[in-house]
């Protein structure tokens, strides 16, 4: 089955400065990666997701990029502020529908933004 | 985007009893739910895929006796705790998207003491 690792465990920034989260993932055949914030007592919200035929995608300060051949994604924060501070989650899904469309997560990390 | 509501949000049980948590998609029909098991400061962890008229598909390691699921509607899926234990105590979230390839939307999450 799948398998997805995440690094680092926390990650602590200043105020403006940008953030990176990389992920790996096992299943050549995933598809879909999104990643998720995480506020403590919450759901996770999702904040971008890309497709596996995109290397890119980019939405005002976040960006993710894919490298399909070596099976790892990031996460991309630039100018973080501290409302940033939350815990982050990749993920990764296999195939379209039925048992197969599951979405394996990340072990996340604790991003914490200092003023 | 789309709503999955979870109830409730949080209960406290007796050690031996059992615990019924729903999860609802609010503004649309969802064929497949996932049910998710995330323990302190650690990932969401995928528990079981809910099939709406037919039996969950459990992961790995994951007793079906023990949390049954039920989908009898393509609204609305159940997940019961029976006979808890300290140990089930956790955070319990379900999740469910439009369409086989598309956003998973969460719910707002179960926590589960257990005494």
């Amino acid at each position: 089955g799948e398998n997805v690792e995440q690094h680092p465990s926390t990650l602590s920034v200043q105020e403006g400065d940008s953030a990176v989260i990389k992920c790996t993932y096992s299943d050549s055949a995933s598809n879909y990666f999104p990643w998720y914030k995480q506020e403590l007592g919450k759901r996770p919200q999702l904040i971008i997701d890309i497709r596996s035929n995109v290397g890119e995608k980019k939405d005002q300060r976040i960006a993710v990029t894919l490298n399909k051949t070596a099976k790892h994604f990031s996460l991309h924060i630039t100018e973080t502020q501290p409302e940033d501070s939350a815990v982050y989650f990749c993920a990764a899904r296999t195939g379209y529908g039925g048992a197969t469309n599951k979405l394996i997560f990340g072990t996340g990390t604790l991003l914490a933004v200092q003023p | 985007g789309a709503v999955v509501s979870q109830h409730p949000s949080w209960v406290i049980c007796k050690s031996g009893t059992s615990v019924k948590i729903e999860c609802r998609s609010l503004d649309f029909q969802a064929t497949t739910m996932f049910w998710y098991r995330q323990f302190p400061k650690q990932s969401l962890m995928l528990m079981a895929t809910s099939n709406e008229g037919s039996k969950a598909t459990y992961e790995q390691g994951v007793e079906k006796d023990k949390f049954l699921i039920n989908h009898a509607s393509l609204t609305l899926s159940t997940l019961t705790v029976t006979s808890a234990h300290p140990e089930d105590s956790s955070f319990y979230i379900c999740s469910a998207s439009r369409s086989s390839a598309g956003e998973l939307f969460f719910g707002e999450g179960s926590r589960l003491t257990v005494l």
